[in-house]
């Protein structure tokens, strides 16, 4: 159990415009999501954290008007990247933690490689 | 405030050596979590081990062992009989009680040659 899905695996999108990546937990209900970006040869980097219900909290220097997260159910976190730039080209991945499971385990998603050309 | 260090970048082995993995922690709190990840080129992040802070028992699951030790504030990852299949970025993570991110080490990024 515990399975987090991510869609789409991969997109690429033209400068300017937005995309959206869903990140949900398929045999769990998740309180909490965590959205991470991971640019190429480096760490995940946590970008917000998003609980059900209520709006996301930022990382520090994570714009949040760019990064736009909704959690509007306890399976289903989206992720909109607006008005893309090639600089946002990067792999994402989103985690969940179990409403019903042990507080510190994070359950992490395949994650959505984002090209911007 | 919280940190992971993993001071190695990229390690190279042939296939059947050992390999140990560095990882180093900074933390406040008492009551923490550390994990260590497999991260293929595919890209997905594989889950290999969870400690917490009350248990410092070694562990081994096959080929993989670690050595967690508060004094120096380590946990640290060893690979027996390296093989191919094993070459991948390595990533240690510490859990930070209350807010419960995970806050992530640099990785390794681990080759092994045929």
């Amino acid at each position: 159990g515990a399975v987090v899905s991510q869609h789409p695996s991969w997109v690429i999108c033209k400068s300017g415009t937005s995309v959206k990546i869903e990140c949900r937990s398929l045999d769990f209900q998740a309180t909490t999501m965590f959205w991470y970006r991971q640019f190429p040869k480096q760490s995940l980097m946590l970008m917000a954290t998003s609980n059900e219900g209520s709006k996301a909290t930022y990382e520090q220097g994570v714009e949040k008007d760019k990064f736009l997260i909704n959690h509007a159910s306890l399976t289903l976190s989206t992720l909109t990247v607006t008005s893309a730039h090639p600089e946002d080209s990067s792999f994402y991945i989103c985690s969940a933690r179990a409403l019903d499971r042990a507080s510190y385990e994070q359950y992490f998603g395949p994650g959505t490689r984002l090209t911007v050309t | 405030a919280q940190k992971v260090t993993q001071a190695q970048t990229e390690i190279s082995v042939v296939e059947k050596e050992d390999v140990t993995l560095d990882c180093v922690y900074e933390t406040r709190d008492t009551t923490y979590y550390l994990f260590w990840y497999k991260q293929p080129p595919s890209g997905e992040l594989v889950f290999l081990i969870r400690r917490n802070s009350f248990d410092e028992q070694n562990e081994i699951s096959g080929r993989y062992s670690w050595n967690f030790q508060k004094s120096t504030s380590s946990f640290n990852f060893t690979i027996t009989a390296s093989q191919v299949v094993d070459s991948a970025v390595y990533f240690c993570a510490l859990s930070e009680v209350g807010t419960y991110k995970y806050i992530f080490g640099t990785g390794t990024r681990l080759k092994v040659l045929a």
